[in-house]
């Protein structure tokens, strides 16, 4: 299987802020990377795919970004809205594989 | 827009079978793979499997002993059945599309999850 390694695995940070989010995988998945935002009690959304590709109707403040098996989301602006926990993808191959997730709380 | 919905019910006892459906709605069903994940309680999300519109299945290696995932295309619906079940398998579990169509996948759909405790 291909493990997905998140960090930080929570960060604080106020409105505003930029904040980036890292996602290592254990071996290349080439660009078949996505990241999800989910709140509590809710379904997880899409935000990013292809590694670098914004989801319709996702803020222009979210995008993503990949150098070799690096891979990172960046909220450039933090907004009320955006405090979630964020979680990576790959689609690489089966088993698809999640991060075990990152908790951005307000600081 | 597509919808999907998980239904099933809420409370399984221990060595007992999970059954949990997922209707969709509002949009095309072909096409399509079709997925099952799971988060426990406080935890991160696991997946569980997924189903092609033709039949074809994958499944988590760690789960592959016990489960099935099948797909009714005459009524839009693909079902889950977890077997031998334990309270580890207490979680929200949702159903998600899967669209690829020239891009690496993603699930860009979901379901609004339903809660299954397993327990006696």
């Amino acid at each position: 299987d291909i493990q997905m390694t998140q960090s930080p695995s929570s960060l604080s940070a106020s409105v505003g802020d930029r904040v980036t989010i890292t996602c290592r995988a254990s071996q290349s998945i080439s660009t078949y990377l996505n990241w999800y935002q989910q709140k509590r009690g809710k379904a997880p959304k899409l935000l990013i795919f292809d590694a670098s590709s914004l989801q319709s109707g996702v803020p222009s403040r979210f995008s993503g970004t990949r150098s070799g098996t690096d891979f990172t989301l960046t909220v450039s602006s933090l907004q009320p809205e955006d405090f979630a926990t964020y979680y990576c993808q790959q689609t690489y191959t089966n088993p698809r594989t999640f991060g075990q997730g990152t908790k951005v709380e307000v600081k | 827009q597509v919808q999907l919905q998980e239904s099933g019910p809420g409370l399984v006892k221990p060595s007992e079978t999970l059954s949990l459906t997922c209707t969709v709605s509002g949009g095309p069903f072909s096409g399509y793979y079709w997925n099952w994940i799971r988060q426990p309680p406080g935890k991160g999300l696991e997946w569980i499997g997924d189903i092609y519109y033709s039949g074809n299945t994958n499944y988590s290696p760690s789960l592959k002993s016990r489960v099935t995932i099948s797909i009714d295309t005459s009524k839009n619906q693909f079902s889950l059945k977890l077997s031998t079940v334990t309270a580890a398998d207490t979680a929200v579990y949702y159903c998600a599309r899967e669209r690829s169509g020239g891009a690496p996948g993603r699930l860009d759909v979901w379901g609004q999850g339903t809660t299954v405790t397993v327990s006696s």
